[in-house]
């Protein structure tokens, strides 16, 4: 089993369309979960950091669920602009720093 | 502006040959880090660096070497031993590391092709 999963896609989805990424984790003692966004052929860039009480940013929504070791990514209103390669991070220092990167899951948003 | 510069964007290596990536940092970060993506996969650990003269071997450390001379650069060395070095090559950097691991940032990357 990978460390960290995700369902690489590919999402086709309208414009304006509500669309969620979930992702996988199998180190109980991660600590740190962060979303990225990669377009094609260029470097992650992050979109948000994911807290345990869930957090927002305009139409980004991310959650945590420790207990079945699983983070959501939901992007409301689908432009255009959207349509990227989204990453999966998760961090611990528990036993010697680790960071794993999802495969990553592609978003295509279409008129 | 802040930020963290790879150069060369476009790198070619010959049979034997070492070659070297430089990155540089100004965002006064503590660690620093090198992956490698391939294709369709996720991004894989070569090596970090905490602070200054300190760095650790990551998942995919054989045939690659680093240093870390100074807080802002952190060169990666390909071997002629990195049988297969074809890929792309990111450096980030993220502030002090600390007990819970903060997010990190990437140069824009270099494309590494064997000649």
């Amino acid at each position: 089993r990978k460390e960290v999963e995700q369902d690489p896609g590919p999402f086709n989805v309208p414009e304006g369309a509500t669309v969620a990424f979930n992702c996988t984790y199998s180190n109980s003692a991660s600590q740190s979960f962060f979303w990225y966004r990669q377009d094609c052929r260029k470097e992650p860039k992050l979109l948000m950091s994911v807290y345990s009480s869930g957090n927002e940013d305009g139409r980004f929504t991310a959650q945590l669920n420790r207990a079945s070791q699983y983070i959501s990514l939901l992007i409301r209103d689908s432009k255009l602009s959207d349509s990227a390669t989204y990453l999966c991070v998760v961090s611990t220092n528990t036993g010697g720093f680790k960071t794993i990167f999802g495969a990553g899951t592609r978003l295509f948003v279409k008129a | 502006d802040g930020g963290i510069t790879q150069s060369p964007k476009y790198l070619f290596r010959k049979e034997g040959q070492n070659v070297t990536l430089s990155c540089e940092q100004n965002l006064n970060h503590d660690a620093m880090y090198w992956y490698r993506q391939d294709p369709g996969q996720g991004l894989r650990l070569i090596y970090y660096s905490q602070i200054v003269n300190d760095f650790q071997k990551g998942d995919i450390a054989e045939g690659y070497s680093v240093s870390r001379e100074k807080k802002e650069s952190f060169p990666l060395t390909v071997t002629s031993a990195q049988k297969n070095p074809t890929a792309f090559y990111l450096c980030a950097s993220s502030i002090f590391f600390g007990t819970v691991n903060q997010p990190q940032h990437f140069g824009d990357g270099t494309r590494l092709s064997i000649l």
